[in-house]
């Protein structure tokens, strides 16, 4: 069975302070997403990445998928009270049935 | 621009009455998926369809039923909703690539249900 371990599953901060979201699996994935979803809205696409070692910016979202294809990192810099969401990873292989393997999600607390 | 679409946005229903939710999409994508989440949770994935193949995951209740009349709509009948269907439903989408393998999903803004 594939899993996918995001941490830290909630993290409250300061605004001004950086922080960062680890998605880890034993298995190896096709390619892995991230989204930032709401209360009351569904998951928004933030990036997809693909490539082993790839980093994607997003302004002050660094995305890095690990040179093996197993583990993921979301990294924001100075964060601010908008960036307050609940994070998602989800993750595809390439026998996966059409279907994504889902982190537990990380929700987020940015404090003004 | 092209996009999941999912109404109503809120649903009230009776404990034991059938409801049904849709969605709809414009980007053509041929899998289309349906989500039931709760609270700050990951989505629990119920069923998607390829194209016209349904595929039931193995837990999900007989309750919820789902319907692909063509490649652009699709609908969540919960035939009776019981108070632990109180969610959110969300609809996404994808396009097919590789053996199985998934491109990224795109969601629907969700349907939340509220169940009396």
């Amino acid at each position: 069975t594939q899993l996918l371990e995001q941490s830290p599953q909630f993290l409250s901060i300061q605004e001004g302070e950086n922080l960062t979201v680890y998605c880890n699996s034993s298995s190896v994935f096709s390619s892995l997403q991230w989204y930032r979803q709401e209360p009351g809205e569904g998951p928004v696409l933030l990036v997809t990445v693909v490539t082993g070692g790839e980093v994607k910016k997003l302004k002050r979202l660094t995305f890095q998928f690990g040179d093996a294809r197993k583990d993921s990192s979301l990294h924001i810099t100075a964060a601010q009270p908008g960036d307050t969401g609940l994070y998602l990873c989800a993750a595809g292989g390439w026998d996966s049935n059409y279907q994504l393997i889902w982190g537990a999600g990380t929700k987020l607390i940015i404090k003004p | 621009d092209a996009m999941v679409i999912q109404n109503p946005r809120y649903q009230v229903t009776q404990f034991g009455k059938p409801v049904t939710l849709s969605c709809s999409q414009t980007l053509n994508h041929n899998v289309m998926y349906w989500y039931q989440q709760k609270s700050s949770q990951a989505p629990k994935l119920l069923f998607h369809y390829y194209d016209k193949d349904f595929n039931n995951e193995a837990d999900t209740p007989d309750n919820f039923q789902s319907r692909r009349p063509n490649t652009s709509f699709c609908f969540l009948d919960i035939r009776s909703p019981g108070l632990g269907d109180a969610a959110m439903y969300l609809c996404a989408t994808s396009r097919v690539f590789g053996q199985g393998a998934t491109d990224t999903q795109y969601f629907g803004p969700g349907t939340r249900l509220t169940v009396l």
